[in-house]
């Protein structure tokens, strides 16, 4: 079966803080590694890895997946209160069936 | 941008009572899914639709969970009859893909909150 496990559960932070979240990962045919952030609704769409060591970069944030040790990790620069969400790390495997995480909290205080 | 649609935002029936949820994909995504998220949890898959066919639905409660997709397009999920354990986030996904070919993300709607008391 299929497992993601996210890290830490949650996190409290003060703005202009650097943040990292963390997911490791058991897949099957493992095909992609996702992150979303969720608010009070629809988790939306951050960064699909599917390449080792490839980073991807949106702003202040940015990811980097490692297949080898079956890792990503997701980075926050310069921390905003708009950043506070939940957190969610999902995998791709067989099928396409996506299995996500439990989430992080993240907390972004004034 | 192009979104999934849900329908109800909200919705607050009693337990034994039949409750069902639908969901309008973004035009051309030939793949559906819905999720259950229960507070503090990751989304969990209950269903996935390519076109009107169902991929994966070994989550699925199937004696009191049905869905279908009758024309590949939107899709409807049904509870009957729902419990108080049902209490979630019900989600709607769809992508570009399909399975096997995995190449896009889940593009979300904003769910629908079922409370049963």
């Amino acid at each position: 079966e299929d497992k993601v496990v996210q890290s830490p559960l949650s996190l409290v932070v003060h703005e202009g803080d650097t943040v990292t979240l963390n997911c490791s990962y058991e897949v099957t045919n493992f095909r992609s590694l996702l992150w979303y952030k969720q608010e009070k609704k629809a988790p939306t769409f951050l960064f699909m890895l599917t390449s080792s060591g490839i980073e991807k970069k949106s702003g202040r944030l940015s990811s980097i997946l490692d297949k080898k040790e079956l890792f990503s990790i997701l980075n926050i620069t310069a921390t905003q209160t708009g950043d506070s969400a939940v957190y969610l790390c999902a995998v791709t495997g067989a099928n396409s069936k996506l299995t996500f995480g439990k989430g992080i909290t993240l907390s972004v205080r004034p | 941008e192009a979104e999934v649609a849900q329908s109800p935002r909200y919705k607050i029936t009693e337990k034994s009572q039949a409750v069902a949820f639908w969901c309008d994909p973004i035009s051309g995504h030939a793949t559906l899914y819905w999720y259950r998220q229960i507070l503090g949890q990751g989304p969990e898959l209950l269903v996935q639709f390519q076109d009107e066919s169902v991929v994966d639905d070994s989550q699925l409660p199937k004696d009191r969970f049905s869905a279908e997709r009758l024309k590949g397009v939107d899709s409807t999920l049904k509870i009957q009859p729902a419990e108080l354990g049902d209490s979630a986030m019900y989600l709607c996904a769809s992508s570009l893909d399909q399975p096997g070919t995995y190449n896009s993300p889940l593009h979300f709607g904003n769910g629908t909150r079922l409370t049963v008391t």
